[in-house]
């Protein structure tokens, strides 16, 4: 099945520093996800964006589908942006499969 | 939109008995999902369902694993026997077939002792 792989696995960060999240697949995908799990358990859908850009505030995710990755982007980071963030992909269908996670701490 | 409910939050059980955990999706989704989410093995995709056919139960784990969904507004997800191994926290998701952003509920904690 596709791999999917998440660097960094471990991030922190000072109170309005930017940030940079990768997830490389190793196949062809037709649906990609950004999801952002809160330290209370909440997973939240920031991007589906299985290729190109899209921009929500301080966040923006750029897909490259060709070269098999997708990278998040965090300006001006924010102690509520602690958390982990995960990378979903799908290569057919609905069978979205979610990589291990970058682990994010913004320092106050 | 009240979003997609799970219940219960928590569930605490011992080992051999019946679990039975409850998911709602967003109305006007056709697509139900349930995960599971360890330490060890992270977010699991167990089954999916198109409206209210399962599409995909491979990862569905062993027999003991059963879900179904007898309508567009109610999924269930149950173990029998349940087994400490089966600890985890256990989501449920929604989309519909014109926007494939995931929407995920709360979860619901299961502990099995």
């Amino acid at each position: 099945g596709i791999q999917v792989e998440q660097s960094p696995p471990d991030l922190i960060l000072q109170e309005g520093a930017n940030s940079t999240l990768r997830c490389n697949f190793s196949d062809s995908v037709n649906n990609l996800q950004w999801f952002h799990q809160n330290p209370w358990g909440q997973l939240i859908n920031l991007f589906y964006i299985p290729s190109g850009t899209k921009q929500n505030g301080r966040l923006s995710a750029t897909t490259v589908a060709t070269e098999r990755y997708s990278l998040l982007y965090i300006s001006s980071s924010q102690t509520t942006d602690s958390g982990v963030y995960f990378c979903a992909v799908a290569t057919g269908g609905f069978k979205t499969i979610f990589g291990a996670g970058t682990r994010l701490f913004v320092k106050a | 939109d009240a979003g997609v409910i799970q219940s219960p939050r928590h569930e605490v059980t011992e080992m051999g008995q019946e679990v039975t955990l409850r998911c709602k999706p967003i109305s006007g989704h056709d697509y139900l999902f349930w995960y599971r989410q360890t330490m060890m093995r992270g977010l699991e995709l167990l089954i999916y369902f198109n409206n209210n056919v399962p599409i995909d139960d491979s990862g569905m784990p062993e027999d003991r694993f059963s879900a179904k969904m007898p309508n567009a507004s109610f999924s269930t997800l149950k173990i029998q026997p349940s087994e400490p191994r089966d600890s985890a926290v256990y989501f449920c998701a929604s989309t519909g077939s014109s926007n494939y952003g995931y929407t995920f509920g709360s979860g619901t904690r299961l502990t099995v002792v």
